[in-house]
C-alpha cells in the first residue's frame, strides 16, 4: 500500500520485556514522527527524525525508550525494561517536507502496546 | 491552560443532524489539522488549513486566524462518521504538532 504502516499492530509484553515496533513511512517522505497516545488522551510527541537524523528525541519518557532510522526509511522504536505506564497506542506519522508550512503528516494506524 | 483546547468533550447526535466541533489555540501557528481517529484505529487526516475554509464531501473546517478558532463541520451527519476528531496545531517556531484532547462523536440511527 502506499501509507504508512506499523508492526506489530497488537502486542503484549510481561513487565520488565524489551519490545520493538517497527514502521515503514511513505516512500520518500523525508520527516518521521513518534507519538504516544494513553487510552483516552491525545497523542504525545515523542521524537522526529529527518531522514537518519534524530533530530528532536525531548519527547521520550525516559532512558528505556531509544529510536532509531538508520537508513532514512523504516524506523525502530525499542523500549526496554517495560513498564505498565508504557502501555499505550504508538503512533507513526511520516511527512514529505521538512518545512514547518504546510507540511501535512500522514498516520499510520498505530502499534497498541499493553504490558501487564 | 491546555496551548489547544476543543468543545464539546462529548457529542452525541441523531443521525441527518448538524455537527458543529470547536477548536481553540493559544499559540502561534503555522498550521492547523483536523484528524478523525476510529476506535482501535489510526488517526486519519481530515483537513489541514492556515486561512479560510476547506470542504470535503460533507466535512467542512474553517479558521480564524485573528480569533485564533477553527471549527469543523459534518453535514446530514450518518453513524459511520461516529470517532474522535481531533484539532492539532503547529506551532510557527517549529516542526511539532499540539494536540487538542480530541471531541468523541457519537451518531445515533
Amino acid at each position: 500500500g502506499a501509507g504508512v504502516s506499523q508492526s506489530p499492530r497488537y502486542k503484549v509484553a510481561k513487565r520488565g520485556q524489551d519490545v520493538a515496533l517497527r514502521c515503514d513511512p511513505i516512500s520518500g517522505h523525508v520527516s518521521l514522527f513518534w507519538y504516544q497516545q494513553a487510552l483516552g488522551q491525545g497523542p504525545e510527541f515523542l521524537t522526529y527524525f529527518q531522514n537518519e537524523a534524530q533530530l528532536d528525541k525531548s519527547g521520550l519518557p525516559s532512558d528505556r525508550f531509544f529510536a532509531e532510522r538508520p537508513e532514512g526509511s523504516v524506523s525502530t522504536l525499542k523500549i526496554q525494561r517495560t513498564q505498565q505506564e508504557d502501555s499505550a497506542v504508538y503512533l507513526c506519522a511520516s511527512s514529505h517536507r521538512t518545512g514547518l508550512k504546510d507540511n501535512e503528516q500522514f498516520f499510520g494506524p498505530g502499534t497498541r502496546l499493553t504490558v501487564l | 491552560k491546555n496551548e489547544v483546547e476543543q468543545s464539546p468533550q462529548n457529542l452525541t447526535a441523531q443521525e441527518g443532524e448538524f455537527i458543529t466541533i470547536n477548536c481553540s489555540y493559544s499559540v502561534g501557528i503555522s498550521a492547523l489539522h483536523w484528524l478523525q481517529q476510529h476506535p482501535g484505529g489510526g488517526i486519519v487526516s481530515l483537513f489541514m488549513l492556515s486561512s479560510g475554509k476547506k470542504k470535503h464531501g460533507r466535512l467542512i473546517a474553517t479558521i480564524n486566524i485573528q480569533e485564533k478558532h477553527s471549527s469543523l463541520h459534518i453535514t446530514a451527519s450518518h453513524p459511520r462518521d461516529s470517532a474522535v476528531y481531533i484539532c492539532a496545531v503547529r506551532s510557527d517556531s517549529n516542526y511539532q504538532l499540539i494536540w487538542g484532547a480530541g471531541t468523541k462523536l457519537i451518531i445515533k440511527p
